[in-house]
């Protein structure tokens, strides 16, 4: 069985600070997908990135970076100079080939979600 | 295009109604899912069909009607739904190697 955990519930921050989310994951696969996801109050999920087990290298996009740790089965996710736009609940996601009657399948499974609330 | 478009965004149904979801992608995938998402909490799969066929049912009642008449399309049929059922519907689509994996903006229903 796979599980993500997200053990911040919220965070606030001041704009301009850095903040970091932490996702931690389980799996018994050696072949896996980790994803970070933004929900704004709108309700859509936005996608951030996709990482795949193979892969350790960090990435950074903008102001987002992300720090994928085999070692320690994290992905975590850190936003730079914060703005209020990033208010948002952020989900990590763990995707593992799962059987069904079509074939393999991939699942993803989310982390609760962090509420982060950026104000002015 | 690389959408995956719901339909409607809002529907408020009584418990006796019925109704439907729409999903559509046209980005070539043969995977496509159903996940349900209550208020603060994460979405949760309901069902996945991989080349037009149901390949997981996660246990899901069968008030939950799905179907994917082609490649396309996947609908979601709704029949004597409970006011707990109220939810946003969200559907995502991907490769079957499970690259690509893209949610619509979902469908907020509320069930009176």
């Amino acid at each position: 069985a796979q599980k993500v955990t997200q053990a911040q519930t919220e965070i606030s921050v001041v704009e301009k600070e850095d903040v970091t989310l932490d996702c931690v994951y389980e799996t018994r696969d050696t072949t896996y997908y980790l994803f970070w996801y933004k929900q704004p109050p709108s309700g859509e999920l936005v996608f951030l990135i996709r990482r795949n087990s193979f892969d350790e290298q960090n990435e950074i996009s903008g102001r987002y970076s992300w720090n994928f740790q085999k070692s320690t089965s994290s992905f975590n996710f850190t936003i730079t100079a914060s703005q209020v736009v990033d208010s948002a609940v952020y989900f990590c996601a763990l995707s593992e080939a799962r059987e069904g009657s079509g074939g393999s399948n991939y699942k993803l499974t989310f982390g609760k979600g962090t509420l982060l609330t950026v104000n002015p | 295009d690389t959408e995956v478009t719901q339909t409607p965004k809002h529907l408020v149904m009584g418990m006796t109604n019925k109704k439907s979801l729409k999903c559509e992608q046209h980005m070539g995938h043969r995977a496509m899912y159903w996940y349900k998402q209550k208020a603060k909490k994460p979405p949760e799969l309901m069902f996945v069909y991989s080349y037009e066929k149901l390949s997981i049912n996660e246990s899901v009642p069968s008030r939950f009607s799905p179907e994917c008449p082609n490649s396309s399309l996947l609908n979601l049929h709704l029949h004597a739904l409970q006011p707990e059922d109220s939810a946003l519907y969200l559907c995502a689509s991907s490769q079957v190697t499970g690259y690509g994996y893209t949610f619509g903006s979902g469908t907020r229903l509320t069930v009176v």
